[in-house]
């Protein structure tokens, strides 16, 4: 089974718009972490946010916040306000303790258009 | 302030040749991660180190690839007889030594094409 699933291999918003962008994730540990990347077209990865598997409160950023609904194993990142500069390719990823260290498993991505 | 600085950015091979790809970790930084990406796909863990030390190869290939990092320089991910199928982005991530992180770093990667 897939650890990390993305549904959305593309996404569109119209700029000033908010826009979310699905995660579920499949895990038996219960101590695990969550993070969001975003990847311009030239390439780097942009650490957004992260959310730990025993934080009470949904992590926010800036205009990034995280849906963290545990029960559902979701972990939807929602970007207010859309910029042109938000168009990337988003990854969502997680580390889980019994794997160890610090290796994460990242889904395929979603690739966010924001129209002008 | 550095962060994660990988190089080179872009590394051309011929089939057969060997690539070596460099990353210099965050100051303070005694861990080090690599991943590959492959096109239209998401990282993949490779193997994650410290120094000295392979703690965790589970990612890498049985054959051809190697990886190190030593107590002095960089971590070098280093690929024999290089093949089509390794053309990717490779990218380097580092933390700390203590605890599991919150925030993971990466490099800029290194894209390697294969001729």
């Amino acid at each position: 089974a897939q650890k990390i699933t993305q549904t959305q291999p593309g996404m569109f918003v119209q700029e000033k718009e908010a826009v979310t962008l699905d995660c579920t994730y499949d895990t038996s540990d219960q101590s695990y972490g969550l993070f969001w990347y975003k990847q311009p077209s030239s390439g780097e990865m942009i650490f957004l946010i992260y959310q730990g598997s025993y934080d009470e409160q949904n992590a926010t950023e800036g205009r990034y916040s995280l849906n963290f609904q545990k029960a559902r194993k979701s972990a939807n990142l929602v970007i207010s306000a859309s910029q042109l500069g938000d168009s990337a390719m988003y990854f969502c990823a997680m580390r889980e303790r019994q794997t160890g260290a610090n290796n994460l498993f990242f889904g395929t991505g979603t690739r966010l258009t924001v129209i002008p | 302030n550095a962060g994660v600085m990988q190089n080179p950015r872009h590394l051309v091979r011929r089939r057969g040749q060997e690539a070596r790809l460099r990353c210099s970790p965050v100051k303070g930084h005694s861990h080090v991660y690599w991943y590959r990406q492959l096109p239209e796909e998401g990282l993949k863990f490779m193997v994650y180190l410290q120094k000295e030390n392979i703690i965790d190869e589970s990612g890498m290939p049985k054959e051809r690839f190697s990886a190190e990092f030593p107590k002095e320089g960089p971590s070098i991910l280093r690929i024999q007889q290089v093949v089509r199928g390794d053309s990717a982005a490779y990218f380097c991530a580092s933390s700390p030594p203590q605890g599991l992180v919150t925030e993971a770093f990466f490099g800029q990667g290194t894209r390697l094409t294969v001729v």
